[in-house]
C-alpha cells in the first residue's frame, strides 16, 4: 500500500522560506510512470496547483503560473522523498499544502496535509 | 494556462434530488491522440485532503458511488450527483491536467436545502 507523510513546520515568517517533505513508502520517487505534485488550498484561493517533478531518464520539474519565480520541487530517490521549497513567502501564501502522487494522468493518492501560517 | 470556470460558486440541493456542477476551460482539453478528455472533479471536505472522483471527464475512480457522473467533451463539463446524501456535503473543483501548469476550477460549495 502506499502511502505519502508530510512533514514540516506549521509558521513561517515573512520573506523567509517555507520547506516541506513528503515521504514516499510503498513506491519510487523515480518510478518512470509517475510524478509526484504539490498542491495548496486556502479560502481565498481554492485548491492551487504548485508544480511536479517526474523522472524519466532524467528528473524534470514543472511549476505554477503564480509561484514559478520562488519555487524549487527535489526529489531524493535514495530515500524516496520529495521536497517543496517556497521562497520570499508572504501572509498570502498561509495555505494547507498537500503533495500528491499521479499516475496514468490520475492524481489519486494524497498526503495529509499541512497548515503552514505565515506570520511574524 | 488554461483557466478553469465553474458555476455556480455554490448550490444548495435538497436531499435525494439531483445536483448539477459545470466546469468551462478557456481551451479545449481533448487530445487527439487518444480522444480523451484530460479533465478531473475532485471532491473536498474539510480537514481531509481532496479526493478523486471522476478522471477523463467521465470515468468514475474505483470506490466512488455511481451515483457521482461526468459528462462533457472539449470544453465544457458537467458534474452531477443523482441523488444527494447528506455525506456529499462539499466543496468540488475541476482540473484540467491537458497541459502544464495544471489549473484548477475556483470550486463549487455544494449545501443541502
Amino acid at each position: 500500500q502506499i502511502h505519502l507523510q508530510q512533514s514540516g513546520p506549521g509558521l513561517v515568517k515573512p520573506s523567509q522560506t517555507l520547506s516541506l517533505t513528503c515521504a514516499i513508502s510503498g513506491d519510487s520517487v523515480s518510478g518512470n510512470s509517475v510524478a509526484w505534485h504539490w498542491i495548496r488550498q486556502s479560502p481565498s484561493r481554492g485548491l492551487e496547483w504548485l508544480g511536479r517533478t517526474y523522472y524519466r531518464s532524467k528528473w524534470y520539474n514543472e511549476y505554477g503560473v503564480s509561484v514559478r519565480s520562488r519555487i524549487i520541487i527535489n526529489a531524493d530517490s535514495s530515500k524516496d522523498w520529495f521536497s517543496l521549497q517556497l521562497n520570499s513567502v508572504t501572509p498570502e501564501d498561509t495555505a494547507v499544502y498537500y503533495c500528491a502522487r499521479e499516475m496514468g494522468s490520475k492524481v489519486a493518492l494524497w498526503g495529509q496535509g499541512t497548515l503552514v501560517t505565515v506570520s511574524s | 494556462e488554461i483557466v478553469m470556470t465553474q458555476s455556480p460558486d455554490s448550490v444548495a440541493v435538497s436531499l435525494g434530488e439531483r445536483a448539477t456542477i459545470n466546469c468551462k476551460s478557456s481551451q479545449s482539453v481533448l487530445h487527439s491522440s487518444n480522444s480523451k478528455n484530460f479533465l478531473a472533479w475532485f471532491q473536498h471536505k474539510p480537514g481531509q485532503p481532496p479526493k478523486l472522483l471522476i478522471y477523463w471527464a467521465s470515468t468514475r475512480e474505483s470506490g466512488v458511488p455511481d451515483r457521482f457522473s461526468g459528462s462533457g467533451s472539449g470544453t465544457d463539463f458537467t458534474l452531477t450527483i443523482s441523488s444527494l446524501q447528506a455525506e456529499d456535503v462539499a466543496v468540488y473543483y475541476c482540473q484540467q491536467y491537458y497541459s502544464t501548469p495544471y489549473t484548477f476550477g475556483q470550486g463549487t460549495k455544494l449545501e443541502i436545502k
